[in-house]
């Protein structure tokens, strides 16, 4: 079985600062993984994900994620953050074999970007 | 094209009650999905159907929950007998085949209010 854990339930930031949101997970096999963004009245939307090759992926908005291995970890990245990127992310996994793509979720990291 | 759409938006039913929501899939996608998103319980699995067949029923959680899909497109996720528990939003997500490779579209879901 998999299971995904975000660290930080809400993570506040001012406009063009930084910021990283966690992502760990556990799976005895392996697995494809991927961050979901979800706008305020909106519905969930796919950011990035990881399926082989490169560690590292980006979106096209400037997030990037690193895929590590050796730490069971998926952190989403973004150097300068603006106010449209408030919205609640998840991070989620699924099992590479199992024949279907069953996602497996975090509880969510409420990115709160302030001016 | 249109995306997933889900009706209704919004629910609001009583107690012992029974409700039907409904799915209209990515036309052509074969695979569909039910997430249920509540509080403090995050984003979790519910079922998925290839094609009109639910070859995964674990996430269903308990006997009031059914499902089905008919002609490979449109789903009804059915609760029976409502309890308060039962509220949160219910997303369905459709992906061309089950492959890991193949997208989750999210439709908008229904938010179900149990009083």
């Amino acid at each position: 079985a998999q299971s995904v854990t975000q660290l930080d339930s809400q993570v506040p930031v001012f406009e063009e600062a930084p910021v990283e949101l966690r992502c760990n997970y556990s799976s005895s096999v392996s697995v494809y993984l991927f961050w979901y963004v979800q706008y305020p009245n909106q519905g969930l939307q796919l950011l990035l994900k990881y399926l082989s090759g490169s560690t590292l992926v980006e979106s096209i908005n400037g997030f990037e994620a690193e895929f590590n291995k050796s730490q069971t970890s998926f952190h989403l990245r973004k150097p300068s953050v603006h106010i449209s990127d408030t919205a609640e992310y998840f991070c989620a996994v699924t099992a590479i074999s199992g024949g279907y793509n069953k996602l497996i979720f975090g509880a969510g990291t409420r990115l709160a970007v302030h001016p | 094209g249109a995306g997933v759409s889900q009706s209704p938006s919004n629910k609001v039913t009583e107690k012992g009650k029974d409700v039907e929501l409904r799915c209209d899939p990515i036309s052509g996608h074969t695979a569909l999905y039910w997430y249920r998103q509540s509080l403090g319980q995050g984003l979790e699995f519910l079922i998925y159907f290839q094609g009109n067949s639910a070859p995964d029923k674990s996430g269903l959680p308990s006997d009031r929950f059914s499902a089905e899909r008919t002609g490979g497109s449109v789903s009804t996720l059915t609760i029976q007998r409502t309890q308060q528990e039962d509220s949160a939003v219910y997303l369905c997500a459709s992906s061309l085949e089950t492959s890991a490779y193949n997208e989750q579209f999210f439709g908008p879901g229904t938010r179900l209010t149990v009083l």
